[in-house]
């Protein structure tokens, strides 16, 4: 069965430092997310990501954070200037789509990667 | 609010029993999904079962069956025959215009 890939599984960076965390998609897939989740709280959802272009995010996703798909099959986060808080489980997700509408996006579920995990130090 | 409530941090259940882990949502839409989802401790999130809200039919995978009561914006999930596999951090979400709000999840054990 496809699987979403991340990598790294660990990164370990210093305060104030860049990071990029990299995701596979699902090949057929068109619709990429990233979530992240501090350690023993819930799920959060950062950003989604259609048509090589920003969808819709979330308040955590601020100008710190950037997302890019430099080419058919990799889809990163990145987060310019790393703070203590951004220490956490990333998680890559995407879907299919059989339409254009972004409803149809839950046509199938979302596919999530086993996630990176974040330390800030 | 668009919240997401998964009441019991912790449950415990026998294996080979059934065990019932509770959600319940706040919303003003009427078209939207639901989901379960299961984190063991891989941390991997994986997809045990969805529901389209417009579907009053109950959704069952194999051992996995939801009760949804839309009206009473309620989505639990039962676990029937219980796995020690089955042990993992299990989470409800609702999913509408391309993101999931997820609860605090619930921390299922299950003794041998």
């Amino acid at each position: 069965e496809p699987e979403v890939t991340q990598t790294p599984s660990h990164q370990v960076t210093q305060m104030g430092q860049e990071v990029i965390l990299r995701c596979v998609p699902i090949s057929n897939h068109l619709y990429f997310y990233w979530y992240r989740q501090i350690l023993g709280q819930k799920v959060e959802f950062l950003v989604s990501f259609y048509n090589n272009e920003i969808s819709e995010k979330s308040e955590i996703f601020d100008d710190q954070f950037s997302v890019e798909r430099p080419d058919g099959s990799n889809f990163t986060l990145k987060i310019r200037s790393t703070k203590l808080e951004d220490s956490a489980m990333y998680f890559c997700a995407s879907s299919d789509s059989t339409g254009g509408v972004r409803w149809d996006s839950y046509n199938s579920p979302l596919h999530f990667g086993n996630g990176t995990r974040l330390t800030v130090t | 609010a668009q919240t997401v409530t998964q009441s019991q941090p912790e449950m415990s259940v026998q294996e080979a029993e059934t065990v019932t882990l509770s959600c319940t949502y706040d919303t003003s839409e009427s078209d939207y999904y639901l989901f379960w989802y299961k984190q063991p401790p891989s941390r991997q999130m994986i997809l045990v079962i969805r529901q389209e809200a417009y579907k009053q039919q109950n959704a069952t995978e194999n051992r996995f069956s939801v009760n949804f009561q839309k009206a009473a914006k309620s989505f639990s999930l039962k676990i029937s025959d219980s796995q020690l596999g089955d042990a993992a951090m299990y989470f409800c979400a609702r999913g509408s215009q391309g993101n999931l709000i997820f609860g605090k999840g619930t921390k299922l054990s299950v003794k041998p």
